[in-house]
């Protein structure tokens, strides 16, 4: 079993819905939460950053962390065709400090 | 620029050949990672520096594989007797430190033929 499972997809909404992109980890350790963005051909882009549990929102991004569930989520409101891409969810903190572990990523695809 | 460079951005190369990937990180983040992607996969974690040293080589695939770091800047990944299974996409990222978040560069997309 890998320490973050990620739904892979692909996910296919029409513009302006609401996304919902969910990840679950194993390692109770962890403290340390990303979502990356990643354009074909492109290095992954850091989108939001949080520290324990709790909700964070930037613009129409919200990132929720629920560490009693291990759980974290991504919403992105108002959906747009530049939002498709792969999303990465990240994580770190205990023993492995140094690196963060990435889920494999889901694929969104927002249709005009 | 301000961002984590890479190149070269693409290398194709025969098999049996070695390659070195070479990773310029954002001014002043100490801390400098590698991973590798295969096409339609996630992030494989191979090796992290802070500094100019490796406190954790895990990742590394093989003894083919090695990394260094000068300087606490650049870094050069380099792959000895290539194999076609090395073939993917070559991530460099950097951070100001452990647990802060990390910065990618486009990667390195390497062939082997």
């Amino acid at each position: 079993q890998k320490e973050v499972e990620q739904d892979p997809g692909p996910l296919s909404v029409p513009e302006g819905a609401i996304v919902s992109l969910n990840c679950t980890y194993s390692n109770s350790a962890f403290q340390y939460f990303m979502w990356y963005r990643q354009y074909s051909r492109k290095g992954p882009e850091l989108l939001m950053y949080t520290y324990s549990s709790g909700n964070k929102e930037d613009g129409r991004f919200t990132a929720q962390v629920d560490k009693s569930s291990k759980y974290i989520s991504l919403f992105i409101r108002d959906s747009q065709p530049s939002d498709s891409a792969t999303y990465l969810c990240a994580m770190s903190g205990g023993f492995n400090a140094g690196k963060s572990t990435f889920g494999d990523g889901t694929t969104l695809t927002v249709k005009p | 620029g301000a961002g984590v460079s890479q190149s070269p951005s693409n290398k194709v190369t025969e098999k049996g050949k070695d390659v070195e990937l070479r990773c310029d990180p954002i001014s002043g983040h100490t801390a400098l990672y590698w991973y590798r992607q295969s096409l339609g996969q996630g992030l494989e974690f191979l090796i992290y520096f802070q500094g100019n040293s490796a406190p954790d080589k895990s990742g590394l695939p093989s003894d083919r594989f090695s990394a260094e770091r000068t300087g606490g800047s650049v870094s050069t990944l380099t792959i000895q007797r290539t194999q076609q299974e090395d073939s993917a996409v070559y991530l460099c990222a950097s951070s100001r430190g452990a647990n802060q978040p990390q910065h990618f560069g486009d990667g390195t997309r390497l062939s082997i033929l």
